[in-house]
This record gives C-alpha cells, sequence and structure tokens, in this order.
C-alpha cells in the first residue's frame, strides 16, 4: 500500500518568514495529493491541492509543488502569519482512499 | 446538510463497554470514509464506503469494531468491549465520489474516552 512521510513533525518560524513542508509517497500510482491544516481541537480542513497533471499550484500565500519523478510534494506559505500556526497534514491516494503523513507542527512567532 | 455532522461530540465510557458514534455525511457525497487520531498523531485509516458496494475494512485494527452505512447516507461505527488504547477522537469524512481528484470534508469527530 501507499506510505507518505511527511518531514519535519515540527517547524518554528518568525511572522513574515516563509515555511515550508515536504512529503515523500511510495506508490507511483497515486495521482491526487491534498494538504489540510488542523488547527488546535478543530476538525482538518482542506487548504490546498494538487493533481499529478500539473507542477505547481498556488492560492494567494499558499503554493504546492509536485515532483513526480521523485515522488515528492511539498507546502509553501510565504509571508507566514500567527494565525498560520497549526498541524498541517499531507495525503496522496491510494486507490480510492487517502493515506496520510504524520503531520507537521507549525508555529509561527510574532 | 451543509456538513458533515458527528455525534456525539464527546464520549466517556467505561472499560469494557459497547459504543456507537454516528456521522451523517454531506447530502450526495456518495463516499464516506472513518478515521482515528490519537492524541499528537496522525490520521489513522479505519474503513470506507462508497455507494452500495462491499466497503473497505481493511484499516479496523481488531474484530471489536465494525461499521455501517444504511441507505447510503448516515453510518454508525461500533466499538465492542472498549479497551483503553480505543481512546482517540473517531473523525468521519464524506466525499462526492472515490477515486481522483476529490478530496474529503471532515466532520468535527468524536472524542472517545475510554476510562
Amino acid at each position: 500500500g501507499e506510505n507518505v512521510e511527511q518531514h519535519p513533525s515540527t517547524l518554528s518560524v518568525q511572522e513574515g518568514d516563509s515555511a515550508v513542508i515536504k512529503c515523500t509517497y511510495s506508490d507511483s500510482a497515486s495521482n491526487y495529493f491534498p494538504w489540510y491544516k488542523q488547527e488546535l481541537g478543530k476538525r482538518p480542513q482542506l487548504i490546498i491541492d494538487i493533481r499529478s497533471n500539473v507542477g505547481e499550484k498556488k492560492d494567494q500565500r499558499i503554493a504546492v509543488t509536485l515532483n513526480k519523478t521523485a515522488k515528492h510534494f511539498s507546502l509553501h506559505i510565504t509571508e507566514t502569519q500567527p494565525e498560520d500556526s497549526a498541524v498541517y497534514f499531507c495525503a496522496a491516494t491510494s486507490g480510492s482512499r487517502l493515506t496520510f503523513g504524520e503531520g507537521t507542527q507549525l508555529t509561527v512567532n510574532p | 446538510g451543509a456538513g458533515v455532522s458527528q455525534s456525539p461530540s464527546n464520549k466517556v465510557t467505561e472499560k469494557g463497554k459497547d459504543v456507537e458514534l454516528r456521522c451523517d455525511p454531506i447530502s450526495g457525497h456518495t463516499a464516506l470514509y472513518w478515521y482515528r487520531q490519537s492524541l499528537g498523531q496522525g490520521l489513522e485509516f479505519l474503513i470506507y464506503f462508497q455507494g452500495n458496494s462491499a466497503p473497505d475494512k481493511s484499516g479496523l485494527p481488531s474484530d471489536r469494531f465494525s461499521a455501517e452505512r444504511t441507505g447510503g447516507s448516515v453510518s454508525t461505527l461500533t466499538i465492542q468491549r472498549t479497551q483503553q488504547e480505543d481512546s482517540a477522537v473517531y473523525l468521519c469524512a464524506s466525499s462526492p465520489q472515490l477515486g481522483w481528484g476529490y478530496g474529503y470534508t471532515f466532520g468535527s469527530g468524536t472524542r472517545l474516552t475510554v476510562v
């Protein structure tokens, strides 16, 4: 089955800096890669996703890149703000379901 | 409904008791998933349903866990003879359909505590 690894497990940045979270996947058939943000005590919410026919996607301060050859994808957050502090999960399709990474705790210090 | 609804939001039960967790997906979503999230951990797949097809139960950790989905809508996850290691947040999610390019919408979860 699919295996998704996510790094780093914790990330601390200063407000205004950029943050990058990286994930690798094992199943070359995976074709959909969403990212979820989970604030403390709340549900995971989809923030951006990318399909395998696209190499990069951007939505305001958030961008995701995909390298199918290397089987890795990354989340980039620019001009970080304190409200970006949360746990971020990457995921990849595995058959008919998503397999999630272990999560990254992002802390943005004012 | 407007979102995925789960009940109860919190459940405290004694070890050895049975519990039922309920999920009401977004209207029209044919795919429904159950995940488990232990404290500070990632999302562990349990089971999914797609329409009238047989569910994929490959993630259920033991035969104490079972789930059903009636009428292609509401789902119930049942844990029999609960153990302390069952304590976790149980998340339900739904999707318009299985497969390529359809992200999940999660419910708020049920926090289960086994004492």
